[in-house]
């Protein structure tokens, strides 16, 4: 069964430190993985799509890449207008979208 | 400006009731989905629809419906089958070329 695990499950950063969420999945057949980002009470905003291993995206502070078994979505220089939950999925051939549970973001001043 | 758009952002339900959920995008995306999120889970699907009056049923589908009359529009029916409808729920859109999806603001329906 396809499968997505995040981690960690929070994250508490200070100001301008830098760091690393990861998103291991399990799927047949990968199309594509998606990096979303959520804020309290609205619908996940759309980051990034990485559709094969090596590839890398980059969007402001954040940088997606892509492996084989894993991504990860790299901060830098993290603001506290970066805290929010970070929710990764994969979508398989058969379009099966799978979404992991999430990671917590909170970036203190 | 193209968007989803869900309503109402809150609502409250009876037990016993069966509720309707609005979803319309003006994005000209074929494929619509409902999904439902509780604190600390994914987001876990509830149904989607690829085309015009067709849609299929996701991993959750017990004690919903939904139809697919408009393109547009894609409403989804919290039944009183549903044991634990207590939750957010997430409506997305997106078209065959590309595929991602993107997302409504959510409806935070309450049983009281």
């Amino acid at each position: 069964e396809d499968q997505v695990t995040q981690s960690p499950e929070a994250l508490r950063l200070q100001e301008g430190e830098s760091s690393s969420l990861n998103c291991s999945y399990t799927v047949s057949g990968l199309r594509g993985l998606f990096w979303y980002r959520q804020d309290p009470g609205k619908g996940p905003e759309f980051l990034f799509t990485l559709y094969s291993a090596g590839e890398e995206k980059e969007k402001e502070r954040l940088k997606a890449t892509l492996t084989k078994k894993e991504s990860f979505l790299h901060i830098t220089a993290p603001k506290p207008e970066d805290s929010a939950t970070y929710l990764c999925a994969v979508q398989a051939h058969n379009n099966d979208m799978r979404f992991g549970a999430g990671t917590r973001l909170t970036v203190k001043p | 400006d193209g968007g989803i758009t869900q309503s109402p952002k809150y609502l409250f339900r009876k037990e016993g009731q069966n509720v309707t959920l609005s979803c319309e995008q003006n994005l000209n995306h074929d494929a619509m989905y409902w999904y439902r999120q509780d604190p600390g889970q994914g987001l876990r699907l509830i149904y989607y629809s690829q085309i015009v009056n067709d849609f299929q049923k996701g991993d959750i589908a017990e004690g919903y419906s939904v139809s697919r009359e408009k393109k547009e529009s894609f409403p989804l029916t919290v039944t009183s089958a549903q044991k634990n409808p207590t939750a957010f729920y997430l409506c997305a859109s997106g078209d065959r070329t590309n595929t991602e999806a993107f997302f409504g603001q959510g409806t935070r329906l309450t049983v009281v």
